[in-house]
């Protein structure tokens, strides 16, 4: 199984639709996970940490579910500057790194 | 201002040459990365350096060699280069080792390296 897992897409949905990614995490240590951005041929930026059982920020929400080892982001209200790949992360405590998931490509179309 | 800066942005070359991409951050932080992009947009740790000391050197061939001379620059030399280098290389950084929990890890704008 691989550390970070996540469904690569593309995700197409249309402006003002919500949309749903999952990851699943093979490390049950791992405490704290977070959401990355990253639009073509630019640099990952984060977009939220995911602790707890979850948080929201605006239209986007983080949940975790430590039982089934995954953690999901749901975007609202979906615009087109939201189309991007989403990097899911989970710590490597052993390691002292952060694992990347292989991403997410959403596509918002008008 | 730029908070992790990496130079060349682009980089094409021959099989066989050496080549270094350097990397700067103003952002006062310990620990520094380099990451590789392939072409199926897989992000992988490379070396990790805090405080200029090595923490991570991952399973990379050993004609790549970072080199750290002070906290706020990690550059990256690549010996005998191979097609199969190329990439996007991302260097980054953040305040303490990992980048857990607040402790952010901000990324350069990468640079791609072609091998032909």
């Amino acid at each position: 199984r691989k550390e970070v897992e996540q469904d690569p897409g593309p995700f197409n949905v249309p402006e003002g639709a919500t949309v749903a990614f999952n990851c699943t995490y093979s490390n049950s240590a791992s405490q704290s996970f977070f959401w990355y951005r990253q639009d073509c041929r630019k640099e990952p930026k984060l977009l939220m940490s995911v602790y707890s059982s979850g948080n929201e920020d605006g239209r986007f929400t983080a949940q975790l579910n430590r039982a089934s080892q995954y953690i999901s982001l749901l975007i609202r209200d979906s615009k087109l500057s939201d189309s991007a790949t989403y990097l899911c992360v989970a710590p490597d405590t052993g390691r002292r790194a952060l694992t990347f998931g292989s991403g997410t490509r959403l596509q918002v179309q008008p | 201002d730029t908070a992790v800066s990496q130079t060349p942005k682009y980089l094409v070359t021959q099989m066989g040459n050496d080549k270094s991409i350097k990397c700067e951050q103003n952002l006062g932080h310990d620990t520094m990365y380099w990451y590789k992009q392939d072409s199926k947009k897989f992000l992988k740790i490379m070396f990790s350096y805090n405080n200029k000391e090595l923490i991570i050197n991952e399973t990379v061939p050993n004609r790549f060699s970072p080199k750290s001379p002070d906290k706020a620059h990690l550059n990256l030399h690549i010996n005998s280069l191979e097609l199969g280098d190329s990439a996007v290389y991302f260097c980054a950084s953040s305040q303490d080792v990992w980048g857990g929990l607040g402790n952010e890890q901000f990324f350069g704008p990468g640079t791609r390296l072609t091998v032909l």
